[in-house]
């Protein structure tokens, strides 16, 4: 059964660094996500992606981020100086449609820990 | 701005019972509900998905309902097993495919 990847699983960095995150959605969906969750809080919405544009935002996503569907495959998520507080597992999430009308499929989860 | 609680926030219960978990939402319109299984330290697996004009959903043990007028959707699981144990998440959907989650219920079913 096709699903949604995600590269690193752990990812360690020093505070003022840049960090991607790597995803690839399942291959025939149109709509892609990233989520975070901080530990022991919600799983949290930061953007939507559809058709080479950000959909939607949430306002935890500021300019320090950045996403990118770089090729055919790849959907990425960078961080440009990473703060204490980005430590979260991140998720990406694809669509085959709309996310109000169909299942979005959600991938492993990238930990991320800004030291 | 929408607001997701489930309720227990925790349960723990013998192997074999019949269980309820409740979500409840503040904004009404939402255009589907997803219901979400999170195992420690791992990513979230879609159990169910309620469009809003649907009352029900199944998925073997699983049924999920939805009464979305009065912003309220349960996750019934039936026969639970000890596999059951994990946290369960809803996620209504905004018009634009934003999820937006509760906190989730952890269960563990015990042998």
């Amino acid at each position: 059964e096709p699903e949604v990847t995600q590269t690193p699983s752990h990812q360690v960095t020093q505070m003022g660094q840049e960090v991607i995150l790597r995803c690839v959605p399942i291959s025939n969906h149109l709509y892609f996500y990233w989520y975070r969750q901080i530990l022991g809080q919600k799983v949290e919405f930061l953007v939507s992606f559809y058709n080479n544009e950000i959909s939607e935002k949430s306002e935890i996503f500021d300019d320090q981020f950045s996403v990118e569907r770089p090729d055919g495959s790849n959907f990425t998520l960078k961080i440009r100086s990473t703060k204490l507080e980005d430590s979260a597992m991140y998720f990406c999430a694809s669509s085959p449609g709309q996310g109000n009308r169909e299942t979005q499929y959600f991938g492993p989860g990238t930990r991320l820990l800004v030291l | 701005k929408q607001e997701v609680t489930q309720i227990p926030a925790a349960l723990s219960v013998p192997e074999g019972e019949n269980l309820v978990l409740n979500c409840s939402f503040t904004d009404s319109a939402i255009y589907n509900l997803q219901w979400f299984r999170q195992d420690p330290g791992k990513g979230l697996t879609s159990l169910l998905l309620i469009q809003s004009s649907q009352r029900e959903q199944t998925s073997g043990r699983l049924n999920a309902s939805l009464d979305k007028s009065s912003g309220r959707s349960t996750l019934y699981i039936a026969a639970s097993q000890p596999g059951d144990s994990a946290t369960y998440l809803c996620a209504p959907s905004s018009n634009t495919g934003k999820l937006i989650f509760g906190q989730g219920t952890t269960l563990q079913v015990k042998p």
